[in-house]
Order: C-alpha cells, then sequence, then structure tokens
C-alpha cells in the first residue's frame, strides 16, 4: 500500500447502501492482498484477502477486486448496517518469505442511520 | 488462525521511562511481529521478532530504542525505552503466514505524559 498520510481519507454512507473503498499499491510483484477493519480501540481485523492470480473474491457481504494493470484494489460493502462503521486498511504482500505487510493509508467508513 | 493476547492494553507512562508489552500466541508460529500506529494513521512495520536471535529492524527504527526479545514461538515482548511523548502510539504484536492467517493482537494504546 501507499505509505503514511497524516489524515485518513472518510467515506460516509447511508445505512442499507453499499459501499465501495479504494487503495492503491505500489509494487507490482506483490503477491497477496489484505483487507481488514479496524474498530475504535481495536486491532485489525481481517476481513478477506486475495492472490495477485485472482481479479474478485467474494465473501459475506464484502467483494474485492484486484486490478493488477493499474496496481488497485477495491472493497466493495454490500447492504452495510451500522457495525461496518470502521477505519479500512489495505495490506499488501511483496515476499512470502518474510511475510512483511505494507498498509494502506486507511479510510475512515461512517455509516449514516 | 491464531489467537493473540497482548498486554497491557493500555498504559500512561512519564516520559524518560520504560514499557514493556507483551505477547502470547496460542499456537507455535514462525513469523511474529512488532507495528506502531501512530494517532489517526497506518501501521507501521517495527521490526521483525525472530525466534532466538536478535530482532531485524527496519529502517528508522533501532535496538536501543525497542528493544524486542523472542525466547520461543508463542511469545514476544516489545520495549519502548526512554520514552518521549512522540512515542505515544498505539503498538500491536502480529504473526503472519499462511498457515495460522496475518493476525493483529488487540493493541497496546501508550501515552507518555
Amino acid at each position: 500500500g501507499e505509505s503514511v498520510g497524516l489524515h485518513l481519507p472518510t467515506l460516509s454512507v447511508q445505512e442499507g447502501d453499499n459501499s465501495i473503498i479504494n487503495c492503491a499499491y505500489s509494487n507490482s510483484a506483490s503477491d497477496y492482498f489484505i483487507w481488514y477493519k479496524q474498530e475504535s480501540g481495536k486491532g485489525p481485523q481481517f476481513i478477506i484477502d486475495i492472490r495477485s492470480n485472482m481479479d474478485k473474491r467474494q465473501g459475506q457481504r464484502v467483494t474485492v477486486l484486484l486490478n493488477k494493470t493499474v496496481k488497485h484494489l477495491s472493497l466493495q460493502i454490500a447492504a452495510t448496517q451500522p457495525g461496518d462503521s470502521a477505519v479500512y486498511f489495505c495490506a499488501d504482500l511483496f515476499n512470502f518469505g518474510n511475510e512483511k505487510l505494507t498498509f494502506g493509508t486507511g479510510t475512515r467508513l461512517t455509516i449514516i442511520p | 488462525s491464531a489467537v493473540i493476547s497482548q498486554k497491557p492494553s493500555r498504559d500512561i507512562c512519564q516520559r524518560g521511562t520504560s514499557l514493556t508489552i507483551q505477547c502470547q500466541v496460542d499456537s507455535q508460529v514462525t513469523m511474529m511481529f512488532w507495528y506502531r500506529q501512530q494517532p489517526g494513521q497506518s501501521l507501521t512495520l517495527i521490526a521483525t521478532a525472530n525466534q532466538g536471535s536478535e530482532a531485524t529492524y527496519e529502517s528508522g527504527f533501532v535496538i536501543d530504542k525497542f528493544p524486542i526479545s523472542r525466547p520461543n514461538l508463542t511469545f514476544s515482548t516489545l520495549t519502548v525505552s526512554n520514552m518521549s511523548p512522540e512515542d505515544s502510539s498505539i503498538y500491536l504484536c502480529s504473526v503472519a503466514g499462511f498457515n495460522y492467517g496475518y493476525t493483529f493482537g488487540s493493541g497496546t494504546r501508550l501515552t507518555v505524559v
């Protein structure tokens, strides 16, 4: 992911609507990508992952899309709920040998009741 | 995936003192990491905690400031030494690997006054 910024981008979505959170990563050789959700006062929680040989993966209410051509990752959350309000981070892994993740800036998602 | 217990969950410390943070994993894991998350920002890798040898530090982090121990495959500690207000952050322990996931502890919220 891109390196740290001082202010998190924010996204506000009406409850029940779909949300899309975007992330750019810098290393074209990254092989594995993860989306994390971080609620206030908690550590990052794994949501969904995708390998570089895929362009789409679906979970429960979440879909991750990978566009390697433009080094872009997105997280789609369907039918958002108040519990989806959190900060979302993408992370990429270049080397399965050292397992080091590089994190994106993060996006604060607020669900409006 | 592995379950991580991290403590303390939070602390308020005087400048010039040191704090040791503990990370306990419920299974033997090869790769353990320590991250820092400054207020409102993303996660930055401090170091890889190597079992039986010295930790591997990322650029900008040094052993004298952040000594790390890894006595076995389930436990690690991070010490924040000679603290200043700039060290106020969330410190996170993580384990990584395809066999047991890319999981984080709940974090230690440190405030230096």
